[in-house]
């Protein structure tokens, strides 16, 4: 059964970093064209994605958080991390983690890990 | 990056209607578009990919349509379980993004 779970803490105070960590199972982060995307929903609001990588390494961030954002996988260990720095509390919302592979569409979701950030 | 707009942001809708949404990109993006399902409190769902292609185990009364710019989501007969947001996503460029997405509502 192909998985994807999240895990990282559900509150962190304003300035501090982020760190998410993407656990897959039932495929590998190595197979041709394979890849992870994290995005993320604030309560209400709509899906905002944020960086993907692919199984050859490469990474996309997007635009508007680049500079805080850093994506990577250890594919022995199945899991794809993200990094978000300089937390505030706008980054309050809902992180997924979700498999792009053959359709190039989000085929696979995590359940989805809330993050708040307050001091 | 391509901004990604959908209309109409609310539909209000009764069991067996036939539902339209669209959603337009600001640039071509060829068939790189996606739509997903998302119920309150749950991960959003692969319903469409590549414009019209319908995911495994999808109902058939969900289709896709359109090219370039212009883009609609069709379901035939509203099901009391389609009650959902639905989002649009394009994938033409490794910068993903998504539309703002549509809420179907009961009438």
């Amino acid at each position: 059964q192909v998985t994807l779970k999240e895990s990282g803490p559900v509150l962190v105070k304003p300035t501090e970093t982020l760190t998410l960590t993407c656990t897959v199972s039932g495929f590998s982060l190595s197979n041709a064209r394979m890849g992870v995307s994290w995005i993320r929903q604030p309560p209400g609001k709509a899906l905002e994605w944020l960086a993907h990588i692919f199984s050859n390494d490469e990474k996309s961030y997007s635009t508007s958080l680049k500079s805080r954002l850093t994506i990577s996988k250890d594919t022995s260990k199945s899991q794809v991390v993200l990094t978000m720095t300089n937390m505030d509390p706008v980054d309050t919302a809902t992180y997924y983690c979700a498999r792009t592979w053959i359709r190039d569409a989000f085929d696979i979701w995590g359940q989805g890990t809330m993050v708040t950030v307050s001091s | 990056d391509i901004q990604m707009t959908q209309s109409p942001s609310t539909l209000s809708a009764s069991v067996g209607d036939r539902v339209t949404i669209t959603c337009r990109a600001s640039q071509s993006i060829s068939s790189w578009l996606a739509w997903y399902q998302q119920k309150p409190g749950k991960a959003p769902k692969l319903l469409i990919y590549k414009a019209s292609s319908l995911e495994s185990g999808v109902p058939s009364r969900f289709s896709g349509s359109g090219s370039g710019t212009e883009f609609t989501l069709t379901i035939s007969s509203l099901q009391p379980d389609d009650f959902a947001t639905y989002y649009c996503q394009q994938y033409n460029t490794v910068f993903r993004t998504f539309g703002q997405g549509t809420k179907v509502e009961i009438k």
